[in-house]
């Protein structure tokens, strides 16, 4: 079966860093996204790694360690328009050979002043 | 470019009442999806389409059909609404397959909230 386990909830303050992880298991693997979702919006894209380490783009940077099944998103200098909810999501082999996300349920992170 | 659109923005049904989503994109892409996202959860791929004339299965595609007539568009049907599907249906596209380096992300339209009674 294909599990993935972010935490719900993540409070910080504006200015801070936070981490959110996000571990996973899944039969095949072929990398990890993270999406942001503002309450009663769309999803939008922040990063993609399918390989091991960091990437990094501007305040927000993206990291997997495929031998631990393991991937977080790092938030610095945190603002108010920071505050949403954010998915991981691996990508793997669909029964139609094809490949699609799979997403978390998301962490909420609410940036306080 | 309007880039991912919706048609309805918020419909309400009866049980057993059929209707149409329509997803819009203007981008180009050859890859569309469609989500369902319920409360507190993430979002579930119903059907997805590689390319026009082409559809595919997603995770939970029970009760769900779909049409890739043109590039462009990509229609999800429900042909006999159940209250399970209560939900928040969103489409995406990209311009290439998800598990390729370049021009992976998806883009998203508005969605539509759908209240099956």
């Amino acid at each position: 079966g294909q599990s993935l386990e972010q935490p719900s909830e993540v409070t910080a303050v504006e200015g801070a860093i936070v981490q959110i992880n996000c571990t996973y298991q899944t039969s095949g693997f072929y990398g990890l996204s993270w999406y942001q979702q503002h309450d009663g919006g769309a999803p939008t894209f922040l990063s993609y790694n399918a390989l091991d380490g960091l990437e990094e783009t501007g305040r927000f940077s993206s990291f997997l360690s495929r031998s631990d099944s393991y991937g977080y998103l790092l938030l610095q200098e945190l603002q108010m328009k920071d505050s949403a909810s954010y998915f991981c999501a691996v990508i793997r082999p669909m029964d139609t050979g094809r490949r699609a996300l799979t997403f978390g349920s998301g962490t909420r992170l609410q940036v306080q002043p | 470019n309007a880039g991912v659109t919706q048609t309805p923005k918020f419909r309400v049904l009866k049980t057993g009442q059929s209707m149409t989503l329509l997803c819009a994109q203007d981008m180009n892409h050859e890859y569309m999806y469609w989500y369902r996202q319920d409360p507190g959860m993430g979002l579930r791929l119903i059907h997805y389409s590689v390319g026009e004339g082409t559809t595919a299965k997603g995770e939970v595609p029970d009760g769900y059909n779909v049409s890739r007539l043109k590039k462009q568009n990509f229609l999800l049907g429900l042909e006999s609404a159940a209250p399970s599907q209560t939900s928040v249906y969103f489409c995406a596209s990209s311009y290439s397959p998800v598990d390729t380096s370049l021009h992976n992300e998806q883009f998203f339209g508005p969605g539509t909230r759908l209240t099956v009674l």
